[in-house]
C-alpha cells in the first residue's frame, strides 16, 4: 500500500531563507505528483503538479523535482516570505486511484 | 477553470441528524469525484471514491451506511452523514477529477461539520 511521508513536520525560517521541504513515497509506481498549501481552517490551492514523465517544474518561487526511482520529491521555495505561512501537503497518484496524501509539512516565515 | 464548490462551507447539527454535503465541479464535467476527511493538524484521509451513475466504492474502516454518496451527474456528487455523531466532527473535502490536465485531482474548499 502506498504511503508517504513528509519531512520535516514543522520549519520555522526567517524571511528570505531558501528552504526544501522533503516528501518520499513507499511504491514508486506512480502517476503523478502533487504539491499543495493549505491554510488553516481551508481547503487545498494546487501548487504543481509533476507528470511520472518529468522531473521538476517551476512556478514562480516555487520549483518541485520529482526523483520516481528513489520515491523523492522536493519543494524548493526561494527567498520566502511571511505570507508563505501555511502546511503544505505532498500527495502521490497511482493509475486508476486517488491522490494519497503525506501529512504535511508546516511551514512558518517569520518577518 | 477547473473549480469546485462546496455548499455547505460550515454545518453545526445535533447528535443523531443527517448532514447532507454537495461538492459541484462548476466548469468541468467529472466522471470521478473523490470525498476525504481531515482531522485537525492531519492529512486528508480517502474515504471513497464515486464514478458518475454506479456505487462508491469505499476505503475500508469506512461505513457505508452512514456516509451515504450518490453521484448523480457529471457535476454533482453528495455526501450524507447520517445519524450524526460527536466523533463525525471533521472537515470533509471533496474533489473531481478531469480527463484533461494531466487527469488533476481539483479540491473543493472544504465542509467544516460540528456534531454537538
Amino acid at each position: 500500500k502506498q504511503e508517504v511521508t513528509q519531512i520535516p513536520a514543522a520549519l520555522s525560517v526567517p524571511e528570505g531563507e531558501n528552504l526544501v521541504l522533503n516528501c518520499s513515497f513507499t511504491d514508486s509506481a506512480i502517476y503523478n505528483l502533487q504539491w499543495f498549501r493549505q491554510d488553516p481552517g481551508k481547503g487545498l490551492t494546487s501548487l504543481l503538479l509533476i507528470q511520472s514523465s518529468q522531473r521538476e517544474q517551476t512556478s514562480g518561487r516555487l520549483n518541485a523535482s520529482l526523483d520516481k526511482s528513489s520515491g523523492r520529491s522536493t519543494l524548493y521555495i526561494a527567498a520566502s516570505q511571511p505570507g508563505d505561512s501555511a502546511t503544505y501537503l505532498c500527495a502521490v497518484r497511482q493509475a486508476g486511484t486517488a491522490l494519497i496524501f503525506g501529512k504535511g509539512t508546516t511551514l512558518s516565515v517569520s518577518s | 477553470g477547473a473549480v469546485v464548490s462546496q455548499h455547505p462551507s460550515r454545518v453545526i447539527c445535533k447528535s443523531g441528524t443527517s448532514v447532507k454535503i454537495e461538492c459541484r465541479s462548476l466548469d468541468f464535467q467529472a466522471t470521478t469525484m473523490f470525498w476525504y476527511r481531515q482531522f485537525p493538524k492531519k492529512s486528508l484521509m480517502l474515504m471513497a471514491t464515486s464514478n458518475e451513475g454506479s456505487k462508491a466504492t469505499y476505503e475500508q474502516g469506512v461505513e457505508k451506511d452512514k456516509f451515504l454518496i450518490n453521484h448523480a451527474s457529471l457535476t454533482l456528487s453528495t455526501l450524507t452523514v447520517t445519524s450524526a455523531h460527536p466523533e463525525d466532527s471533521s472537515f470533509y473535502i471533496c474533489s473531481a477529477k478531469t480527463l484533461f490536465n494531466g487527469d488533476e485531482q481539483f479540491f473543493g474548499p472544504g465542509t467544516r461539520l460540528t456534531v454537538l
